[in-house]
Order: C-alpha cells, then sequence, then structure tokens
C-alpha cells in the first residue's frame, strides 16, 4: 500500500490564480479531510467527506472546493489563490469503519507559497 | 462549538526528567481521544488512542471527563522524543470530524 499520497510536494503560485491539490488513498477508507498547517495555530479543517459524493465544511472552508467523486481520490481546489492561503497542506483518511473510530492516516504534506 | 487547548506551546526538559502535555477539550457528545506525533521531516503520525489505553514509546495518556482534559504523560523523556505534539479529539456523533489543538513542540535537551 501506498497509503495517502499527495501531489504536488511543493507549488509556488501567484495571486489569483487557481490551482488542485491531489490527494489519493488506497486502503479503501471512507474518510478523507484536508488540512492546513500554520506555526503556531496547528492543523485547521479545510474540508472533509464520508464517502464518495458526501463532503462537508470544516473550521476554515472559505477559498477552497472539494470534490469527492471516487472513494480512492479528494482533490482540493483554491479558486483564486491569496497570500493568506501561504500554508502547508495535509490530507488524511480514516481507518475504522462503521462506528469504529479509527486512526488518521496522513499524507506528507504539500507546501504552498502565493506571491 | 468544539475546542481544543493545548496551553503549552514549547516545552524544554532535560533528558530523563517527567514531562506532560496538556490538553483540554470542549466537545459536544462523547469524543474518542487521540494524540498525534510529527517529528522532524517527517508525516503526522497517530501516538496513542484512549480507547486502546496503550503505552506508546513510554507515553500514556488518562482521560479525566470531569475536567475534560487528556493530558500526555511520560516519566523519564528521551532526545528522540523531540516532537511537535497534537491532541485531537474525534466525534463519531458529528460525521469524525477530528479537531486539533495548536500543538505543543517538545524539546529535550541532553
Amino acid at each position: 500500500n501506498a497509503g495517502v499520497t499527495q501531489t504536488p510536494k511543493f507549488q509556488v503560485l501567484k495571486t489569483g490564480q487557481s490551482m488542485t491539490l491531489q490527494c489519493a488513498q488506497d486502503m479503501n477508507h471512507e474518510y478523507m479531510s484536508w488540512y492546513r498547517q500554520d506555526p503556531g495555530m496547528g492543523l485547521r479543517l479545510i474540508h472533509y467527506s464520508v464517502g464518495a459524493g458526501i463532503t462537508d465544511q470544516g473550521e476554515v472552508p472559505n477559498g477552497y472546493n472539494v470534490s469527492r467523486s471516487t472513494t480512492e481520490d479528494f482533490p482540493l481546489r483554491l479558486l483564486s489563490a491569496a497570500p493568506s492561503q501561504t500554508s502547508v497542506y495535509f490530507c488524511a483518511s480514516r481507518t475504522g469503519t462503521g462506528l469504529n473510530t479509527g486512526e488518521l492516516v496522513f499524507g506528507e504534506g504539500s507546501r504552498l507559497t502565493v506571491l | 462549538a468544539q475546542r481544543v487547548t493545548q496551553p503549552e506551546k514549547l516545552l524544554s526538559v532535560f533528558k530523563g526528567a517527567p514531562v506532560e502535555l496538556k490538553c483540554n477539550y470542549s466537545y459536544s457528545g462523547s469524543p474518542e481521544l487521540f494524540w498525534y506525533v510529527q517529528y522532524s521531516r517527517q508525516r503526522l503520525q497517530l501516538l496513542l488512542r484512549h480507547i486502546s489505553r496503550e503505552s506508546i514509546k513510554g507515553f500514556t495518556a488518562d482521560l479525566n471527563k470531569g475536567e475534560t482534559s487528556f493530558h500526555l504523560k511520560k516519566p523519564f523523556a528521551q532526545e528522540e522524543d523531540s516532537a511537535m505534539y497534537y491532541c485531537a479529539p474525534t466525534n463519531p456523533d458529528r460525521g469524525f470530524k477530528t479537531i486539533f489543538g495548536a500543538g505543543t513542540r517538545l524539546f529535550v535537551k541532553a
């Protein structure tokens, strides 16, 4: 198993540009999520999904879109990048099924800089 | 609103000293409690979860439902414990959404 794979690892954007951060998992996990990590603020939840076709907002969803057309993929779209979106982004999927609360399995992270 | 508080941003101890990383949470329902760790240049990974009652790398965590706390403890810190630690309650009643604390950076000095 490759686990959770994120691409790209690094990206520099100009203000106003759009881009998509890719996330894929090969563990057949139903739950997937996106976080951003900023110094002093820990990880903040952007969006999450409990299964294909189902997404919901987290703590800081503004400026980001997600979709979940397959179990494996959960891309995060920045519609019009702003300097405030400079951050490290982590994708995570969750083990466990039904009411069994499994652990989060993280990708390596994607460092995004918006100029 | 769900809230997780890790009051110490930085904790510095000497090797062999006891260490306690504090976590207080405000959550509806009955969340399950996790601690995650991020070592330098590594991805975030699970350290321990309350329900398993395991001791991982010498760390334990006690859930105090009355105080809504889940402090992480280790009796004798090692240099390799230097890392960023995150407390992360998860509520099955709210779609398994996990909210993280701001994290505590532990630095263990030789």
